[in-house]
């Protein structure tokens, strides 16, 4: 079974320029999750996916940061202007939905901003 | 929300002694509550997880026990080894219009000495 595929795996952007993240779900996994994490912290949810709906956002910084799941199936993260404190590595993650089961992670994309 | 504590955040043992790992939650509506883990530069994956009709729950050198009237619950891990070193997040799932909604704990790395 294909696992979460996540594009880029790093990026590098100066502050104040935009980046966008891709993440591909396991097929058939209606729920989508955008974490970020810190160095040295646990996963942070940003946004949730039921399909194409949003579940809950309530921590995305939502002035700068944005998110979509066209169709239900893949979704694009966006940070737009990007800060010095955004530098984290960002996890998309799926599961079927219905089930209050595992999260599958993605390898996650490295970013830093300079 | 909900709110996930995890102690300690670093902890060191010997090949071959046990590691507890320990977390509360806040929300008494949390139902599900895996455990992570994550080695260095990878992405974290499920090693055990236990529900809450469940007290405890063992896999060969991993264990897990709950206590749902003090809201906590642990991990234990029995005959470390040194590929046990990693960082452990435990995550607590609640349910929100009909999704779930995981938060993780801080983590902790453990490092298990030759």
């Amino acid at each position: 079974e294909a696992g979460v595929a996540q594009s880029p795996r790093y990026k590098i952007i100066e502050k104040r320029q935009s980046v966008a993240f891709w993440c591909n779900p396991i097929s058939g996994h209606a729920t989508l999750y955008w974490y970020q994490q810190i160095l040295g912290q646990g996963p942070k949810l940003l946004i949730q996916f039921q399909n194409n709906g949003v579940v809950d956002d309530s921590q995305l910084p939502k002035d700068r940061f944005s998110a979509e799941r066209l169709k239900g199936v893949d979704s694009t993260l966006k940070i737009q202007p990007a800060k010095l404190e955004d530098s984290a590595v960002y996890l998309c993650a799926s599961s079927p939905r219905g089930a209050n089961t595992e999260a599958f992670f993605g390898q996650g994309t490295r970013l830093t901003v300079v | 929300g909900e709110n996930v504590e995890q102690h300690p955040s670093t902890l060191s043992v010997q090949e071959g002694d046990s590691a507890v790992i320990k977390c509360t939650y806040s929300d008494s509506a949390s139902n599900y509550f895996p455990w992570y883990k994550q080695e260095l530069g990878k992405r974290p994956q499920l090693i055990i997880d236990i529900r809450s009709n469940v007290g405890e729950k063992k896999d060969q050198r991993i264990a897990v026990t709950l206590n749902k009237t003090a809201k906590h619950f642990s991990l234990h891990i029995t005959e470390t080894q040194p590929e046990d070193s990693a960082v452990y997040f435990c995550a607590a799932s609640m349910v929100t219009g009909g999704s779930y909604i995981p938060t993780f704990g801080r983590g902790t790395s453990l490092i298990v000495h030759p």
